[in-house]
């Protein structure tokens, strides 16, 4: 079956640790994209990539960095430069050059302990 | 920068009723789009309207967009227990979807 994985589903980072994030998907897509959900306030985008070898800053990228080195993967490091970790981070994927929806993974939770 | 607003915020309506949500934005958009998002889960891509198209149709989903009042709705007609989420819309223009901040559905059985 074709989609979308992030792992690990829980993740719990210690104060001024880097934590890195998985994002794979077998769907082909050219583009993929890393959002923030926190309660109550939507989804925020992070960074994003709509070819291998290339991304750009989202909204809220600080704190963040990301690589893009095959179609597949696009993984996200929260550093310790991030002073608000604790979140909800989603990772999607879509075609490029048209109307598409995008298809999301199930998502990571990072709990600052 | 958030551009699409649900109201309402939250809507508990009764088991076979129909649900109407509502989506505002502020910018010229090529489409929008709704998502549904169960507790704890990823978002999943329920339907598309592209900004030339006024409504769509998706079996129990019904989408309306007015570009001249920035505007969108989702009805869900002949609502289930399943239908409990999040409900966000999204609008696409030259940038990455702008996610709205969601109506969260109850639908008691």
């Amino acid at each position: 079956d074709g989609g979308i994985t992030q792992s690990p589903k829980y993740l719990f980072r210690k104060e001024g640790q880097n934590v890195t994030l998985s994002c794979e998907q077998n769907l082909n897509h050219d583009a993929m994209y890393w959002y923030r959900q926190d309660p109550g306030q939507g989804l925020r985008l992070i960074y994003y990539s709509q070819i291998v070898n290339d991304f750009q800053k989202g909204d809220i990228a600080e704190g963040y960095s990301v690589s893009r080195e095959k179609k597949e993967s696009f993984p996200l490091t929260v550093t310790s430069a991030q002073k608000n970790p604790t979140a909800f981070y989603l990772c999607a994927s879509s075609g490029t050059g048209g109307d598409y929806g995008y298809t999301f993974g199930s998502g990571t939770r990072l709990t600052v302990v | 920068s958030q551009q699409g607003e649900e109201d309402p915020q939250a809507l508990s309506i009764q088991e076979g009723e129909n649900a109407t949500m509502n989506c505002s934005y502020k910018t010229s958009i090529n489409n929008l789009q709704w998502y549904r998002q169960n507790s704890g889960r990823g978002l999943v891509h329920l339907i598309l309207i592209r900004s030339n198209e006024r409504e769509k149709h998706s079996g129990r989903l019904r989408v309306t967009l007015d570009t001249s009042k920035k505007s969108s709705s989702l009805l869900i007609t002949a609502s289930r227990a399943a239908d409990t989420a999040s409900y966000f819309c999204a609008t696409s223009g030259n940038t990455p979807l702008v996610f709205g901040k969601g109506t969260r559905l109850s639908v008691i059985a």
